[in-house]
């Protein structure tokens, strides 16, 4: 059973417009949330993470919002650029050593 | 360049043929790990590595094994192949925690028939 979920299996959004991607979470002992971003034929990199003593992080267009209560979080990427367009995963730790990645999410970004 | 390779990038087997496939990296990382990517399941992690000579299961092992005799190499083992393993496949290293920022691999193609 998926304890990392990403509903929206895809996304399209118009070139400079927000791209905001969804992550729920079942396991409430989870207490590192990361994103990695994955272009074809490509192995993932890393792109944002939060730990669950915050609730937002920020990394130039890249920000990550934490809702513990809801066990979501969320990636906003502003403004939206063509070389956005990827796969995004969303993972989640709750040891040192073990990672649960959710399904992904293909962003298309539209000139 | 700091990068984590994979052999072979592309392979086609039959079931129950033996074989490994590669992993190695030169940035001196303690831990590595195997992943395989499924369409709808995303990536789930098969086995982990903390240092030399210690590792442990992740959340699909079965049918694979693996050792760490050296820090760099990490190599994955199918002693059995069977279809349901035909995934893709990555190795992915990190100087520390799953919570460090992890290197992966470019990814291997496994196809078993």
């Amino acid at each position: 059973d998926q304890q990392v979920k990403q509903n929206s299996p895809s996304l399209s959004v118009q070139e400079g417009r927000i791209s905001i991607l969804n992550c729920d979470y079942t396991n409430s002992m989870f207490d590192y949330f990361l994103w990695y971003k994955k272009y074809p034929a490509e192995g993932p990199t890393f792109l944002i993470s939060i730990s669950s003593i915050k609730d937002k992080n920020e990394d130039g267009r890249f920000t990550v919002f934490l809702n513990k209560s809801a066990k979501h979080l969320s990636l906003h990427i502003v403004p939206s650029q063509p070389g956005d367009s990827a796969v995004y995963f969303c993972a989640a730790s709750a040891n040192d050593y073990k990672l649960s990645f959710g399904a992904g999410t293909t962003v298309t970004v539209r000139a | 360049e700091a990068q984590v390779t994979q052999n072979p990038r592309y392979l086609i087997t039959v079931t129950g043929k033996k074989l490994t496939v590669t992993c190695s990296q030169n940035m001196n990382h303690e831990y590595m790990s195997w992943y395989r990517q499924d369409p709808g399941l995303g990536l789930r992690q098969i086995y982990y590595s903390m240092n030399v000579e210690v590792t442990d299961k992740g959340d699909v092992p079965e049918g694979y094994k693996v050792s760490r005799k050296e820090k760099r190499n990490f190599p994955l083992i199918l002693e059995s192949p069977s279809p349901n393993q035909t995934s893709l496949y990555f190795c992915a290293s990190s100087s520390g925690p799953v919570s460090y920022e992890q290197y992966f691999g470019p990814g291997t193609r496994l196809t078993v028939t």
